[in-house]
């Protein structure tokens, strides 16, 4: 099966500052990578997502990178504020099912 | 904007009785999937569903589990005797289309004592 790895666990940024999220992922053959934003207490949200076919998608200020020769793609949020504090998941999807990261802390410092 | 939705928000139970975890999934979607979190790691995949069947299961989902669509609208997940490891968040999603994004519920957070 899929195998996917996240880094950092934590990370801290004061609030306007950049965040990078990175995952990658075992199986050449995952064709469908979106990320999710868990708030305490509420299920995974979506925030953005890439298909294989694409390098690189962006959303006012969160943007998701891909690397299919490297198997890495990665999460940027720009400007950050206080209000993306939150735990951040990326998945691959094999199959019809998605393999999960073991989740990014992020924490925006006002 | 639509969106599943999952009952009860947290249940407690003792161990060895069975439970009921319900999930209203998107209507008009077709797949549909469980998944859990045990406090602090991963979301972990349990069971996808589709045409009325289950598709795909993990190594997690053991005899103790089954799912269900009763009435073609609620999807649940039965957990027939509780063990103290079963405590986690337990998350249903669904899909309109195998290459569509999922849409996850809020979650049931199960507490085996």
């Amino acid at each position: 099966g899929e195998n996917v790895e996240q880094h950092p666990s934590t990370l801290s940024v004061q609030e306007g500052d950049s965040a990078v999220i990175k995952c990658t992922y075992s199986d050449s053959a995952s064709n469908y990578f979106p990320w999710y934003k868990q708030e305490l207490g509420k299920g995974p949200q979506l925030i953005i997502d890439i298909r294989s076919n694409v390098g690189e998608k962006k959303d006012q200020r969160i943007a998701v990178t891909l690397n299919k020769t490297a198997k890495h793609f990665s999460l940027h949020i720009t400007e950050t504020q206080p209000e993306d504090s939150a735990v951040y998941f990326c998945a691959a999807s094999l199959f019809n099912k998605f393999y999960f990261g073991s989740g990014t802390k992020l924490n925006v410092k006002p | 904007e639509p969106e599943v939705t999952q009952t009860p928000s947290h249940q407690v139970t003792q161990m060895g009785q069975e439970v009921i975890l319900r999930c209203v999934p998107i209507s008009n979607h077709l797949y549909f999937y469980w998944y859990r979190q045990i406090l602090g790691q991963k979301v972990e995949f349990l069971v996808s569903f589709y045409n009325n069947e289950i598709s795909e299961k993990s190594e997690i989902f053991d005899d103790q589990f089954s799912v269900e669509r009763p009435d073609g609208s609620n999807f649940t997940l039965k957990i027939r005797s509780t063990k103290l490891e079963d405590s986690a968040m337990y998350f249903c999603a669904s899909r309109g289309s195998a290459a569509a994004e999922a849409f996850f519920g809020q979650g049931t957070r199960l507490t085996v004592v």
